[in-house]
């Protein structure tokens, strides 16, 4: 079945420096694939996406390439700050059955920038 | 911006007990979703909701979950007997178009807890 491998946290950045958050996936159709973030107290807020291959999802200083060929969706920002200090979610969805897409989430990667 | 609530935040119950969770989607939406997320555990499909009916259930949702959307604006999930292993943050989520590539906007979750 779908599955996404992100990997573990927590992750601990200064202000200023360069973050990637690795996620790669398994699927058997062409999914698309999706940044979430979970930031303390809150639900999950959409961060970007990518419906094929090679697009590149971008939003508030964070993108994310669609590797089909190394089935990947690392998410990166040059410069993170503190606000970034949350949990981040890959996730895809593989197919629409008609009825909605389900999302097949990661285990999360909890970011931590400090001063 | 129009924003998918959920009632209440927090819920304690006894194992055994009836819970219904209330989520109002965002209001022009037509695919309805449920997830949980049981504490250090990925965030898991439950259950998606069109047309009022179910268009597709995980193995998790069982004979225990029912979904109704009772009236235009409430979607609910209830569990019919509680038990530990339910205690969990759940999550409702809507979208508008139900493809693939969709975005899901989430509620901030009902935190269940089952003693």
């Amino acid at each position: 079945g779908d599955s996404v491998t992100q990997m573990e946290g927590p992750v601990t950045l200064s202000e200023e420096a360069f973050l990637t958050i690795n996620c790669t996936y398994t699927a058997t159709g062409y999914p698309s694939l999706f940044w979430y973030v979970q930031y303390p107290g809150e639900g999950l807020q959409l961060l970007l996406k990518a419906t094929k291959a090679d697009d590149k999802g971008s939003n508030k200083g964070f993108e994310a390439t669609y590797r089909k060929e190394t089935t990947s969706f690392h998410l990166e920002k040059g410069s993170v700050q503190v606000s970034d200090s949350a949990v981040y979610f890959c996730a895809l969805s593989d197919r629409a059955t008609g009825g909605g897409n389900k999302l097949t989430f990661g285990t999360g990667t909890q970011l931590k920038v400090e001063l | 911006e129009p924003e998918v609530t959920q009632t209440p935040s927090h819920q304690v119950t006894q194992m055994g007990q009836e819970v219904i969770l209330r989520c109002v989607p965002i209001s022009n939406h037509l695919y309805f979703y449920w997830y949980r997320q049981i504490l250090g555990q990925k965030v898991e499909f439950l259950v998606s909701f069109y047309n009022n009916e179910i268009s597709e259930k995980s193995e998790i949702f069982d004979d225990q979950f029912s979904v109704e959307r009772p009236d235009g604006s409430n979607f609910t999930l209830k569990i019919r007997s509680t038990k530990l292993e339910d205690s969990a943050m759940y999550f409702c989520a809507s979208s508008g178009s139900g493809g693939a590539g969709d975005t899901q906007y989430f509620g901030p979750g009902t935190r269940l807890t089952v003693l």
